[in-house]
């Protein structure tokens, strides 16, 4: 089975910090993707990666910025975080167009 | 108009029942249809997929497309205590330059 590990269940980080969400995955997927998942909004697209050294903007990626220096791991950088950023945080990777596997996800609270 | 709407519920069904979950979109180019399982504090995990119109059936689970309706459904037979979860639909067109989740439907089957 796949699968996408990140590296935190919970994170408390406070307003103004550089925070790393880490993220595996060990089936050597071209597709590396980060989303966050608030109440009533569903699943965002932040940002996505189709290979090394590669990323693209999602739907929302003000704030955030990626990067993939190996094929199997994607970091997302909060450069400065703020509450607004207090969310589920879930990586997937997927060899292909679709059918992603995700992660457990991030719980991040930023006070 | 959102893209992909999904009724948020919670729904809540006993043990035994037939449960129909749904989703109405708005891009006729989609032609990839997901639904996705996710349960409390974990990742969504793939439930089915199909391409373009018809149903598809694996045990207890089949899903539905009518590509003239724009209208997925996802029917889950003798419901189990287990299939306690939020249930999300998704959806892609052929080249995956849209891929997008509905918000998720949270059902609760009661023993």
């Amino acid at each position: 089975d796949v699968k996408v590990t990140q590296s935190s269940r919970y994170l408390v980080k406070r307003t103004g910090e550089k925070v790393f969400l880490e993220c595996v995955q060990d089936m050597d997927h071209e597709n590396m993707f980060w989303y966050r998942q608030d109440p009533g909004l569903g699943l965002r697209l932040i940002y996505f990666s189709y290979d090394v050294k590669m990323k693209e903007k999602g739907d929302i990626p003000e704030g955030y910025s990626v990067s993939r220096e190996k094929k199997e791991r994607f970091s997302l950088i909060l450069e400065s975080a703020s509450t607004n950023q207090t969310s589920m945080y879930l990586c997937a990777s997927s060899p292909g167009l679709w059918g992603y596997t995700f992660g457990s996800g991030t719980r991040l609270t930023v006070v | 108009q959102k893209e992909v709407e999904q009724d948020p519920g919670p729904l809540s069904v006993p043990e035994g029942a037939i449960v129909s979950l749904n989703c109405t979109y708005s891009n006729s180019a989609f032609q990839y249809f997901m639904w996705y399982r996710q349960y409390s504090r974990k990742g969504p995990e793939l439930l089915m997929y199909t391409y373009s119109s018809g149903n598809k059936e694996d045990g207890r689970f089949t899903a539905q497309v009518d590509k003239s309706s724009k209208y997925i459904s996802l029917f889950i037979r003798d419901s189990q205590p287990s299939d306690s979860a939020t249930y999300l639909c998704a959806m892609s067109d052929n080249y995956g330059q849209n891929f997008v989740f509905g918000p998720g439907t949270r059902l609760s089957v009661l023993p």
